[in-house]
């Protein structure tokens, strides 16, 4: 079985400083890590992936997020936030085969102070 | 961009009603998910769709809840007899054959009175 853990259901931050927005997963195989970013009445849209490819992932708008297997851990970062960067951001795992569910976290609201 | 499309974007009901909630995919994707995200919740996977049949559901998916692609650009998902626990936003998502990446739609926001 796998899940995701996100801590903190909202994170504020003021514009310039570092994002830091946590993830931990389980899973009893080798997984799949995604993060999708939502923005007010929008879908979600796919920020970053990590597919057992280079653990430092590099993805849209800034962000990026380290693949930490001994800390079971995909935390996304973005070392300035921007206004824009106001939404809800969350993580998801699924199996490394085939077209399989993902398992979302509970999502972390992200506000960004001028 | 080709992006999923979702209609409608809020559908009222009433309890016991059937409700169909529709989705147009991105065109060449041959994977279809439905997930819904009750209010405070986590977004949780309902359904996927492959060649024309189920490929995989969760428990969720019992059989008040059925999809089909009635053609060869909508995915529908049909709930037989809404409850007020079903209140919730829905949401459509499509894959490729590769299918490392989900694309969502906006969504259907459905409330069940």
């Amino acid at each position: 079985a796998q899940s995701v853990t996100q801590l903190g259901s909202h994170v504020s931050v003021s514009e310039g400083a570092l994002v830091l927005l946590r993830c931990n997963y389980s899973s009893s195989v080798p997984p799949y890590l995604f993060w999708y970013v939502q923005y007010p009445n929008q879908g979600l849209q796919l920020l970053l992936k990590y597919t057992s490819a280079a653990t430092l992932v590099k993805g849209i708008n800034g962000f990026e997020a380290e693949f930490k297997k001994s800390e079971t851990s995909f935390h996304l970062t973005k070392p300035s936030a921007h206004m824009s960067d106001a939404a809800e951001y969350f993580c998801a795992v699924r199996r490394n085969s085939g077209n399989t569910p993902l398992v979302f976290g509970k999502g972390t609201r992200l506000s960004v102070i001028a | 961009e080709p992006e999923v499309t979702q209609t409608p974007s809020h559908q009222v009901t009433q309890m016991g009603q059937e409700v169909i909630l529709r989705c147009v995919p991105i065109s060449n994707h041959l994977y279809f998910y439905w997930y819904r995200q009750i209010l405070g919740q986590k977004v949780e996977f309902l359904v996927s769709f492959y060649n024309n049949e189920i490929s995989e559901k969760s428990e969720i998916f019992d059989d008040q809840f059925s999809v089909e692609r009635p053609d060869g650009s909508n995915f529908t998902l049909k709930i037989r007899s809404t409850k007020l626990e079903d209140s919730a936003m829905y949401f459509c998502a499509s894959s490729d054959q590769g299918g490392d990446i989900q694309y969502f739609g906006a969504g259907t926001r459905l409330s069940v009175l």
